[in-house]
C-alpha cells in the first residue's frame, strides 16, 4: 500500500511569487492533516480536512495560505504571495477515523516539501 | 506553556546499548494520546509508537518501549539493542481530545537527535 506522498520535494521561489504543495494521502484515509515545521522550532499544526471539509484551519498563519480538498482526494497548499518566514518544511498526514476513539488514531507523515523562499 | 517538553536536544548512545529519550507532556484532558516518531536524515516522519492514556500496560514495538508514567506525565522512548541505522531525530507528540471530540491535531516537542556510535 502506498503512503502518503507529497510534490514537490523541494520548492525555492522569490518572496513574492506563489507555491503549489500537493499531497496524496493513503487511499481510503478519510482525514488528512497540514504541519509546518519552521528552522528550529516545533512541528506545528496548520488546518484538518474530513474528506473534503476543513475541519480545523486554526493553525493557519494568515490569509496568505490557501487549502483544498477537491473530491476529499488529494489536497493542495497554496502560498500566495509567498514572505521570507514562509520558509520550512511543510508535511502532510492522514489518519483513518476511529470514531468515539479518535485520540487514538495513528497519522501517517508524508516525506515533506522543503520551502525556501528567498 | 509548552505542551510537549523534549530536554535533550541531542543524545548519544553506542551500538547495542539501550537509550532512553525523555518526553514529558501537559494536559488536563483525561483522553489523550501519546506518539512517538522518527525522522531519519531523509526527512521523512516515520511512526514509532503508541500510548494510550486509558491503557494499562506500557506499549511496546519491537525495540521500541514507551515508558509511560501518567501521574509524572511522562512518556519515554527506550529503544534496546541500538543500531546504527537508529540515528535520526526523534518526536514526541501527543493528541487530546477535548469535550467536543474535533481536535484531532499533534502537538509535537522540539525533538531529540539521536546519534548512534559504532
Amino acid at each position: 500500500e502506498a503512503g502518503v506522498t507529497q510534490f514537490p520535494s523541494h520548492s525555492v521561489i522569490e518572496k513574492g511569487q506563489t507555491v503549489t504543495l500537493r499531497c496524496d494521502p493513503i487511499s481510503g484515509h478519510d482525514n488528512l492533516y497540514w504541519y509546518r515545521r519552521v528552522m528550529g522550532k516545533e512541528i506545528k499544526f496548520l488546518l484538518h480536512f474530513v474528506k473534503e471539509s476543513k475541519q480545523d484551519e486554526s493553525g493557519m498563519p494568515n490569509n496568505r495560505f490557501l487549502a483544498e480538498r477537491t473530491g476529499g482526494t488529494y489536497s493542495t497548499l497554496k502560498v500566495q504571495p509567498a514572505e521570507l518566514e514562509d520558509s520550512g518544511v511543510y508535511f502532510c498526514a492522514s489518519s483513518q477515523p476511529l470514531g468515539g476513539k479518535g485520540y487514538r488514531e495513528t497519522q501517517y507523515f508524508g516525506p515533506g516539501t522543503r520551502l525556501l523562499v528567498l | 506553556a509548552q505542551k510537549i517538553t523534549q530536554t535533550q536536544p541531542g543524545m548519544f548512545v553506542q551500538e547495542k546499548e539501550a537509550v532512553t529519550l525523555d518526553c514529558t507532556y501537559d494536559t488536563s484532558d483525561p483522553s489523550y494520546g501519546l506518539f512517538w516518531y522518527k525522522q531519519p536524515s531523509s526527512g521523512e516522519m516515520i511512526f514509532l509508537i503508541y500510548q494510550g492514556s486509558y491503557d494499562q500496560q506500557n506499549a511496546t514495538e519491537g525495540r521500541y518501549s514507551l515508558n509511560f508514567q501518567k501521574a509524572r506525565k511522562s512518556a519515554n522512548l527506550v529503544i534496546s539493542a541500538s543500531q546504527l541505522g537508529d540515528s535520526a531525530m526523534y518526536f514526541c507528540a501527543m493528541r487530546e481530545l477535548n469535550s467536543g471530540g474535533s481536535n484531532y491535531k499533534l502537538t509535537f516537542g522540539k525533538g531529540t537527535l539521536l546519534t548512534v556510535n559504532p
